[in-house]
């Protein structure tokens, strides 16, 4: 996932616009991949998962949208609440018995009233 | 289906004391992960038991270690404690394994003064 410093990246959207979160994940052999949503005071929430063999997989209000030819993941909140605002993991992993998932810095989504 | 759940939520300590936190997974999983997150350095992969075994470690030092019991519920022992070490540390559970869907608890704060 991204690497930033002490501060979160911010992503700030109306209230019932398309939200559209993105992720570079860092590992070309990377077959799996999660987005999790962690509300403040919460341990983050799984949302939505993906394989390598698939570049869009959809839940509800949420799809995400693979790239692997430039390792990029993506996460799109249609007609995003104000009970989206929340910080955002990527996170990869390579399959395995033995294997653990790497997660991003995290991005804060902010939405507007 | 209850969720995960980590006694205590909120911890104080001091310099070179030392730590135990609880984690009971969802009843049916056999993973339990532990994660250390903070601003700085985002989530971080702690150690995975699984079937009572330690199957997987992170980049942490012996200082951090855990135990997994019959029943799945695991517990996380921090000794000699470090100001560094304030942190929220998570505990995930799974059917599966660290590298897979996950399902987090609420986090134990831990703050060393």
């Amino acid at each position: 996932g991204e690497s930033v410093g002490l501060h979160l990246p911010t992503l700030s959207v109306q209230e019932g616009d398309n939200s559209i979160i993105n992720c570079a994940y860092s590992n070309s052999a990377s077959d799996y991949f999660i987005w999790y949503k962690q509300e403040s005071g919460k341990g983050p929430q799984f949302i939505i998962d993906i394989r390598s063999n698939m570049d869009k997989r959809q839940g509800q209000r949420v799809t995400v949208l693979l790239n692997k030819t430039v390792k990029h993941l993506s996460l799109q909140i249609a007609a995003t609440q104000p009970g989206d605002s929340a910080v955002y993991f990527c996170a990869e992993n390579i399959y395995g018995a033995n294997s653990k998932l790497t997660f991003g810095k995290g991005i804060t989504l902010s939405v507007r009233p | 289906k209850a969720g995960v759940t980590q006694t205590p939520r909120y911890l104080i300590k001091t310099r070179g004391q030392q730590v135990t936190l609880s984690c009971s997974p969802i009843s049916g999983h056999r993973s339990v992960s532990w994660y250390q997150q903070t601003p700085g350095q985002g989530l971080q992969f702690l150690f995975e038991y699984f079937s009572e075994t330690q199957r997987n470690k992170g980049n942490f030092p012996g200082r951090f270690s855990g135990r997994q019991f019959s029943n799945s519920r695991s517990e996380m022992n921090v000794s000699t404690l470090e100001l560094g070490d304030s942190a929220l540390y998570l505990c995930a559970s799974s059917f599966s394994g660290a590298g897979y869907e996950q399902y987090f608890g609420p986090g134990t704060r831990l703050t060393v003064t």
